[in-house]
């Protein structure tokens, strides 16, 4: 079975500058993919970056970049030069390359741009 | 359409009641999935269409919860004699078939937020 935690239920940052958010998972797969998405409060699931797990380069997607660490299971979301439109919740999300190809979500983190 | 549409938006049905909740996905997008999201939850899947081959349902809940898709187009999720636990929204999305360029990003609708009274 696969799980991800992510362990921040809520983060604030300043206006401008960076924050990391932590996310850390469980799978037996060698092969899968692994998703940051953004859900403001219009509810719309919103893809922030993805990271395919054979690549070992880090993904980044302008002020988005994560650090994804196989051996550890770790994958975290750094949003650089922070803006207020960034205020929402993020779920972390990994999918299997095999079978039915759902996503499997983290409880997420509810981050907050302060002016 | 441009995106992946829903209907409704939002839904409040009285306990016992039964609904329906429709997606449309992106046109050319083979794979459909529906997932759950409880109030200050993550999203839970719940099933997920492939083309013409029979359904993954090994994420719903219990037999009160079904779905259908026609083809690679519509798809209606049914809840039968509604239950407050149901309270949730209802999210759908699309993507590409599975082992094509592209495919793992899935493209989700608003959702339909359900209340059960």
């Amino acid at each position: 079975a696969q799980t991800v935690t992510q362990s921040q239920p809520e983060m604030s940052v300043q206006e401008a500058e960076t924050v990391t958010l932590s996310c850390t998972y469980d799978t037996s797969e060698n092969n899968y993919y692994l998703f940051w998405y953004k859900q403001p409060p219009s509810r719309q699931m919103i893809l922030v970056i993805r990271q395919e797990a054979y690549k070992q380069q880090n993904a980044t997607e302008n002020r988005f970049s994560v650090n994804f660490q196989k051996a550890a299971k770790s994958f975290s979301l750094k949003i650089s030069d922070s803006q207020l439109g960034d205020t929402a919740m993020y779920f972390c999300a990994f999918m299997k390359d095999s079978g039915a190809n759902n996503l499997f979500f983290g409880t997420g983190t509810r981050l907050t741009v302060i002016p | 359409g441009a995106g992946v549409s829903q209907s409704p938006s939002n839904k409040v049905t009285e306990k016992g009641k039964d609904v329906e909740l429709r997606c449309d996905p992106i046109s050319g997008h083979t794979a459909l999935y529906w997932y759950r999201q409880r109030l200050g939850q993550g999203l839970e899947f719940l099933i997920y269409f492939q083309g013409n081959s029979a359904p993954d349902k090994s994420g719903l809940p219990s037999d009160r919860f079904s779905a259908e898709r026609t083809g690679e187009s519509v798809s209606t999720l049914t809840i039968q004699r509604t239950q407050q636990e149901d309270s949730a929204v209802y999210l759908c999305a699309s993507s590409f078939a599975p082992g094509l360029v592209g495919a793992g990003e899935q493209f989700f609708g608003p959702g339909t937020r359900l209340t059960v009274l």
